[in-house]
């Protein structure tokens, strides 16, 4: 039983470059969401699904782009890396909102 | 509107010795829920606990436990008998019940001393 699983674990990216995050989970749960973890900042809540068809913003969603077309699979797009994406991704699943997520071990990205 | 405040950024305790962590949390919602996740020094997140706002029973689960008193808006989280293993940064969570948004403190780092 995999979970969630994110790739890659780590990535390097000039200013300006695209890439896509990638998170699948195979436990069947509707609602996936998408973190960034800095230090002193906690964990904060880029995008969410409750569904496939369904996206909606979190805290800190401008410079990401989400879709969810199948209940596995949730990637993360960026669009143009700045500097200050870089952080430590975690892409985490549950089976609906109020139930405890849970969570891939995290991309670290760095955008030079 | 839902926020979450961990005071303690760093806490150092040496083995054997209990600790408590706080979490205060603030929400206009008289419905929510309440979590701690455990991140370990290889970086993964852990559930630990879900508390829903109608139950104020306190939570025992072995050398962990948590209080929990909607008076005081507070989920405070006690490690007896610390272990090394211990070591973590510990998160507390809110989530507003029908609300999507799961809300993170910023946490508090627990290093337990051999």
């Amino acid at each position: 039983n995999a979970g969630v699983t994110q790739t890659p674990k780590f990535q390097v990216l000039k200013t300006g470059q695209s890439m896509t995050l990638q998170c699948a989970q195979d436990m069947n749960h509707e609602y996936m969401s998408w973190y960034r973890q800095d230090p002193g900042m906690g964990l904060r809540l880029i995008h969410y699904s409750v569904g496939a068809g369904i996206t909606d913003q979190g805290e800190v969603p401008n410079g990401y782009n989400v879709s969810r077309s199948t209940t596995e699979d949730f990637p993360l797009r960026l669009l143009s890396a700045a500097p200050s994406q870089t952080s430590v991704y975690f892409c985490a699943s549950s089976y609906d909102s109020n139930q405890p997520q849970h969570f891939g071990d995290g991309t670290r990205l760095s955008i030079l | 509107a839902q926020k979450v405040t961990q005071a303690q950024t760093e806490i150092s305790v040496v083995e054997k010795e209990d600790v408590t962590l706080d979490c205060v949390y603030e929400t206009r919602d008289t419905t929510y829920y309440l979590f701690w996740y455990k991140q370990p020094p290889s970086g993964e997140l852990v559930f630990l606990i879900r508390r829903n706002s109608f139950d104020e029973q306190n939570e025992i689960s072995g050398r962990y436990s948590w209080n929990f008193q909607k008076s005081t808006s507070s989920f405070n989280f006690t490690i007896t008998a610390s272990q090394v293993v211990d070591s973590a940064v510990y998160f507390c969570a809110l989530r507003n019940f029908g609300n999507e948004k799961l809300t993170f403190g910023t946490g508090t780092r627990l290093t337990i001393i051999p």
